[in-house]
């Protein structure tokens, strides 16, 4: 069964960089055909898709935070990280990791979140 | 991209049906069959209930149903049960590998 776990600091201090790490277990990242990603809900709020990643490599960003957002993957740990910079209070949320089936776009293993507060 | 429309809340007795809709675009619901369905309990990850529009994964019971017509798509509940109270988000793939999710529908059992 497919697993994955999300990992890194709940606590953030404006104009930093948040820095999360997913790490799969159960399955191979390299699979043909899936994606891997980052969701992130707001206290009390809705989904928003962050991005994207292959394992070759090749990214896909959300366009209202393409320009904060870094994604990447590391095959031979098994693991794939986001890294969003400058963040604010508005950043504060829920980050869950997910394999996104490339051929439909759902998401269809989820990890159980981690809260990042951004907080001085 | 704008996040798909969905109704903040919707409700039923056991047993009867609720649908929920999920309205977009002719730029992502309208124009692709790629849209799914989650639901979340409290405190918890989302869980994948319908992709492809109407597509039911392994393990979802078939009370579980999707649909869509233009820009909107729908996701039926039969015979509700209390488990199925929850939070619900449908996704649509928007083009150009992006993703855009609804506001969610608070599903209350009566």
């Amino acid at each position: 069964q497919l697993q994955l776990q999300e990992s890194g600091p709940g606590l953030v201090k404006p104009s930093e960089t948040l820095s999360l790490t997913c790490t799969v277990s159960g399955g191979s990242i390299s699979s043909s055909g899936y994606y891997w990603g980052w969701i992130r809900q707001p206290p009390g709020k809705g989904l928003e898709w962050i991005g994207s990643i292959y394992y070759t490599g090749n990214t896909f960003y959300n366009p209202s935070l393409k320009s904060r957002v870094t994604i990447s993957v590391d095959t031979s740990k098994i693991q794939f990280s986001l890294k969003l910079t400058s963040v604010t209070a508005a950043d504060t949320a829920v980050y869950y990791c997910a394999r996104r089936d490339g051929s439909g776009s759902s998401l269809d293993y989820w990890g159980q979140g981690t809260l990042v507060t951004v907080s001085s | 991209q704008s996040a798909l429309t969905q109704p903040p809340s919707a409700s039923g007795s056991p047993g009867q049906s609720v649908t929920i809709s999920c309205t977009g675009t002719s730029s992502d619901v309208g124009y692709y069959n790629y849209v799914s369905w989650y639901q979340q309990h409290p405190g918890k990850a989302p869980k994948l209930m319908i992709y492809a529009v109407t597509e039911r994964p392994s393990g979802v019971p078939d009370r579980f149903s999707g649909s869509k017509s233009g820009n909107t798509a729908s996701l039926t509940v039969s015979g509700l049960q209390a488990e199925d109270e929850a939070d619900y988000y449908c996704s649509s793939y928007a083009g150009s590998y992006n993703l855009v999710f609804g506001g969610g529908t608070k599903l209350t059992v009566l």
